[in-house]
């Protein structure tokens, strides 16, 4: 099936610091989706991009759809110690239907305080 | 707010048993679906059901199978369960978005 690539794989971070995380496609997507998961929970949805080149936030996360459509980046501000947990980007694949998602393999982030 | 119901957090089973999960949603969606997460691997998708009675497989539905009676209830059934089956499983329901249930642990020994 269609893989979606996220990097890194995982980040130690420092309270305070800025993170930046990214997924890549080898196909376009129409859509692009991040979710967080907590530890023992289920991924919650965070932020939902539609349109190429969109920039949207929702508190200290921002997320961008990437003009080629093939990319996608989350950038979270000044961390905090909540912020820990593994964040997946998803799409619906392939674009035509009623499809599901596909997701990345995930980015663990730890935050140290 | 929707709420997805995974009837186990954690379940041990031994290598052969049938093994069934269950999964309700609570909002009337007509989608649903079982996704599995490894480490290093991510979510990968089981079965898939968008109606009652109707299923799809997903990218890794060998050694399972899905029921769908009803719409608020999708079950993921491990016809003979193996070790390589231990992993956590998520269930999820559709409508606009995508809502995750908490997920069951699942252990084969």
């Amino acid at each position: 099936g269609q893989q979606l690539n996220q990097s890194p794989q995982s980040m130690f971070i420092q309270e305070g610091e800025d993170v930046s995380m990214n997924c890549t496609s080898s196909s376009i997507f129409n859509t692009w989706l991040w979710y967080k998961q907590d530890p023992g929970e289920g991924p919650v949805l965070l932020i939902a991009l539609y349109k190429a080149g969109e920039l949207t936030s929702n508190g200290r996360l921002t997320a961008q759809f990437g003009i080629t459509r093939k990319d996608s980046f989350l950038n979270i501000s000044a961390s905090i110690p909540s912020d820990v947990g593994i964040y997946f980007c998803a799409g619906p694949f392939p674009l035509s239907g009623n499809t599901p998602l596909v997701f990345g393999k995930g980015t663990r982030l730890s935050v140290i305080a | 707010d929707v709420k997805v119901t995974q009837s186990s957090r954690y379940l041990v089973k031994r290598t052969g048993e049938k093994v069934f999960l269950e999964c309700v949603q609570d909002m009337d969606h007509e989608n649903m679906f079982w996704y599995r997460q490894d480490p290093g691997l991510g979510l990968r998708l089981i079965y898939f059901s968008y109606d009652v009675k109707m299923k799809e497989k997903g990218d890794i539905p060998e050694g399972y199978s899905v029921s769908r009676e009803k719409k608020e209830r999708f079950s993921l059934i491990l016809e003979s369960a193996s070790t390589n089956q231990t992993s956590m499983y998520l269930c999820a329901s559709k409508d606009y978005g995508y809502t995750f249930g908490s997920g069951t642990r699942l252990t084969v020994v």
